[in-house]
């Protein structure tokens, strides 16, 4: 059975700081998708990671993949008030097209 | 991506009683998913709407509770019965191509609250 385990759980960041969100699962993937969810919203997309080493960036936020070591980074850098949400990793297992979400991980940016 | 219409967004219901969820896509998919986020938690898969046959569930969850239609590749429905106050949850409807390159996109949900 896949798990999908990302820490840390919660985070609490000012203002300014970078860090890094880790996503590992533990079966064979090709495809990760990072999702964010605003409280009481439903989830949006950020990026789809499809190959091993590839690397995606949208404004503050950068997402990785390394399939070998079955572990996705979310990094985020000079954290900003607009960024608080919870980010979700979810993980296809190879040659389905089913996704088992990772634990989440609840991000607070004070100011 | 598509654009997803769930309804109802939010229902409060009576143990014992069943509500169907419906998952209206504006175009094609292939691939539509029911999850449940209960309250603080992370999205769990109920099951794979199929279309024209039995849905696929996972581990856990069962046609007898969770009984699902998927009549044609734009919509689906999803009946949570014999509710009891354990059901209270966020259900999503996520649909989805079989292109690895595809963005799955989700429903708005619909908050459950079973009194």
């Amino acid at each position: 059975e896949l798990k999908v385990e990302q820490n840390p759980l919660f985070l609490s960041m000012q203002e300014g700081k970078n860090y890094t969100i880790y996503c590992n699962y533990s079966t064979t993937s090709d495809r990760l998708y990072w999702y964010r969810q605003d409280p009481g919203k439903s989830l949006e997309s950020l990026f789809v990671l499809l190959s091993n080493g590839a690397v995606k960036q949208e404004g503050r936020l950068m997402a990785s993949l390394d399939t070998k070591a079955r572990l996705s980074t979310l990094h985020i850098t000079a954290a900003v008030h607009d960024l608080s949400a919870t980010y979700f990793c979810a993980v296809a297992p190879q040659g389905t097209y089913k996704y088992i979400f990772g634990t989440g991980t609840r991000l607070k940016v004070l100011a | 991506s598509a654009v997803i219409s769930q309804k109802p967004s939010r229902d409060i219901c009576q143990r014992g009683t069943s509500l169907t969820i419906q998952c209206q896509v504006d175009s094609q998919v292939t691939m539509m998913f029911w999850y449940r986020q209960q309250p603080g938690q992370s999205l769990t898969l109920i099951a794979t709407a199929n279309q024209g046959s039995e849905a696929t569930y996972e581990s856990g969850f069962v046609i007898d509770k969770f009984p699902i239609s998927r009549p044609n590749l734009t919509f689906s429905t999803l009946t949570v019965s014999n509710m009891s106050p354990e059901d209270s949850s966020i259900y999503l409807c996520s649909v989805g191509r079989t292109e690895r390159s595809y963005g799955y996109t989700f429903g708005s949900g619909t908050r459950l609250t079973v009194v």
